[in-house]
């Protein structure tokens, strides 16, 4: 069964710091990753999403991508109260299915 | 921008009790997807659709049926609702290939008493 794990939080950083999003999986044949941004009671947006090894920036959110540790993370520069949000993780391997993890509760302490 | 449009926003259901969870696109997306997210969970997949008349089951498909009859509507039904199945449900589309994200409608929150 393919899986994807996060540290539940809830993860605590201070205003204007790098909060750093951690995710693993199980499926060596996955090919997509996502991150989707969850505010309380809203439905799921996507923040970024990366296939290649290595690091993608967009603005103040760096996805790294490592297939070899089957590690995806997700860095917030800055971070800012209102970032506070779930961070899902998101993985796509040979479907059309994306498994999620449970995700990361972000708090950004102003 | 509509998006993806899901009706109703809430519904409360007594057990036994069917109804039906609406969904619309309007980005020509090939791809949909139905979800049910618990509260501190991820979001378990329920059902998708790859084009119109193509359906195929998710992770969690008991309880709940199907149907796509056009690229843009992809309704849910629930037959014989059970307090196990009171959850957000979230309708999802993309385009293109399996690789293009998931964009997410606004979601159902539905209550089975």
């Amino acid at each position: 069964q393919k899986e994807v794990e996060q540290n539940s939080g809830p993860l605590s950083v201070p205003e204007g710091a790098i909060a750093s999003l951690n995710c693993t999986y199980s499926d060596r044949g996955s090919q997509s990753f996502f991150w989707y941004r969850q505010y309380s009671g809203k439905s799921p947006e996507l923040i970024m999403f990366i296939y290649s090894n290595g690091d993608k920036e967009d603005g103040r959110f760096t996805a790294q991508l490592n297939k070899a540790s089957q590690y995806v993370s997700l860095l917030i520069r800055d971070s800012q109260p209102s970032d506070s949000a779930t961070y899902l993780c998101a993985v796509k391997a040979g479907s059309y299915q994306l498994t999620f993890g449970k995700g990361t509760k972000l708090s950004v302490i102003p | 921008n509509a998006g993806v449009t899901q009706t109703p926003k809430f519904r409360i259901l007594k057990i036994g009790q069917s109804m039906t969870l609406q969904c619309t696109q309007d980005m020509n997306h090939n791809y949909m997807y139905w979800y049910r997210q618990d509260p501190g969970m991820g979001l378990k997949l329920i059902y998708y659709s790859v084009g119109a008349g193509i359906t195929d089951k998710g992770e969690v498909p008991n309880g709940y049926n199907v149907s796509r009859s056009t690229t843009e509507d992809f309704p849910l039904r629930l037959e014989l609702a059970a307090p196990s199945q009171t959850s957000v449900y979230f309708c999802a589309s993309s385009a293109g290939t399996a690789d293009q994200p998931q964009h997410f409608g606004d979601g159902t929150r539905l209550s089975i008493l």
